[in-house]
Formats: structure tokens, C-alpha cells, sequence
């Protein structure tokens, strides 16, 4: 099973307004990721992030790797319809692709 | 480049049969990975192969099993399906183990009735 926790499992906010999501674990990763899923679609990744403390933005999105390793937080700035679907973090190994996932934080954004 | 290619994108099955899916990596990618994903349990892991190799294999029992071919194609078989393999199937894709960050197919969804 999971290994991750992840939250808040769903948000509904407004066009325009930002979004923050983070996933904790009782073990240390080193790596964490982000991946968004749109319907009927496999993950597609945002950010990956290498190093404790890290901090990476990929445009609208910012993730940080937590000094602990043992979790991450994703923001969404300034919201847009087309940033809905569900948020995955996933924390990985270096030397196996055997990566754990949190359960999804699903987005609606209303216009 | 082509993506990840995973065929077929739908399958219904009967409980007891078994069912084959295909996944062809990016070009030049030679580690696939297969997870599983459901509603209740999320996105789970059940195993990597690279060359032609099994490397890793999540807590799945035998009836889950896969291959790889020497083109990095690859397939993972489900022997006497159960309703609880209803989910969706997806394959991922990296250059080699280790390289996490890996690129994801489309997904099989896989129905047992």
C-alpha cells in the first residue's frame, strides 16, 4: 500500500486564487515528485525535485523537498481553469524506479 | 518523439480468464515500469524490468506477471482475473533504473465482469 500522505484530498477554489498541496512520510525519500492527472490520461510530471531543502518552480508551480526528506510541498500560483485534475506526489530511490504515491489531491477550479 | 504507448486503452474481461498488455516505451528508453491504479488503493507498484530483466516487483500476487523484450517492449500478464483487477493499468517509461522522473503511457483500463 501507500506509503504517503497526502493533502487536503480535494480543493475547489476560485479562477485566479492559489492552491497549496503537501505529502508527508514516515520514511525518507531521495527524490520526491509531482505529477498531474487528467482524466482517461496517465500522470505527466511537473517537478522533480533532487535535493533536501530544494526549492524548483516550473512556471505557475513551485515545489519544495522538506529538510527532513519526509515530505514536499506543491503550489499553484494565480489558478486557471485548465489546472484542474488530480495532484500526485510520489517519493522514489535513487537506485529503483520502485516509487511510492500519495492518494491524489483532486482540483476543481471554478471560472 | 512517440510517447508511451500502451495497447489496448480499454479491455473488459471475464472473471477467470486472463488478459496480456502491451507497453512500448519512449525510443532509447530501456527501463519499464507497471503500476496499478484504483480509486481505493491509488497508484501502486508492481514491477520493473530493464533489460529483459525483472529488477523490482511490488507486493502483487503471481497471477501479475510480466516480461521484457530485447526492443524494451513490454508485457504484463494477469492470469484468472479477479473483479478486483478492475483498474487501470499504467506503464512508465526511463532511459534506466534510477532515473526517476519517468514518463507515463495513457494507461490500459482494464474491467472485469
Amino acid at each position: 500500500g501507500q506509503q504517503l500522505n497526502q493533502s487536503p484530498q480535494s480543493m475547489f477554489i476560485q479562477e485566479g486564487e492559489d492552491v497549496s498541496m503537501n505529502c508527508t512520510s514516515s520514511s525518507i525519500f531521495n527524490t520526491w515528485l509531482w505529477y498531474k492527472q487528467d482524466p482517461g490520461e496517465g500522470p505527466v510530471l511537473l517537478i522533480a525535485l533532487y535535493k533536501a531543502g530544494e526549492l524548483t518552480s516550473n512556471g505557475r508551480l513551485t515545489a519544495q523537498f522538506g529538510i527532513t526528506r519526509k515530505d514536499s510541498f506543491l503550489n499553484i500560483s494565480a489558478s486557471i481553469p485548465s489546472d484542474v485534475g488530480i495532484y500526485f506526489c510520489a517519493g522514489g530511490q535513487y537506485n529503483n524506479n520502485d516509487m511510492r504515491f500519495g492518494a491524489g489531491t483532486r482540483l476543481t477550479v471554478k471560472p | 518523439k512517440a510517447g508511451v504507448t500502451q495497447t489496448p486503452r480499454y479491455l473488459i474481461k471475464t472473471r477467470g480468464q486472463q488478459v496480456t498488455l502491451s507497453c512500448s516505451p519512449i525510443s532509447g528508453h530501456r527501463s519499464v515500469s507497471w503500476y496499478q491504479q484504483t480509486p481505493g488503493q491509488g497508484l501502486q507498484f508492481l514491477f520493473e524490468y530493464f533489460s529483459e530483466t525483472q529488477r523490482n516487483k511490488g507486493n502483487f500476487p503471481g497471477r501479475f506477471s510480466g516480461r521484457q523484450f530485447s526492443n524494451s517492449r513490454s508485457e504484463m500478464n494477469v492470469s484468472t482475473l479477479e473483479l478486483g483487477d478492475s483498474a487501470l493499468y499504467l506503464c512508465a517509461s526511463s532511459l534506466a533504473p534510477g532515473e526517476v522522473g519517468y514518463t507515463f503511457g495513457s494507461g490500459t483500463r482494464l474491467t472485469v465482469v
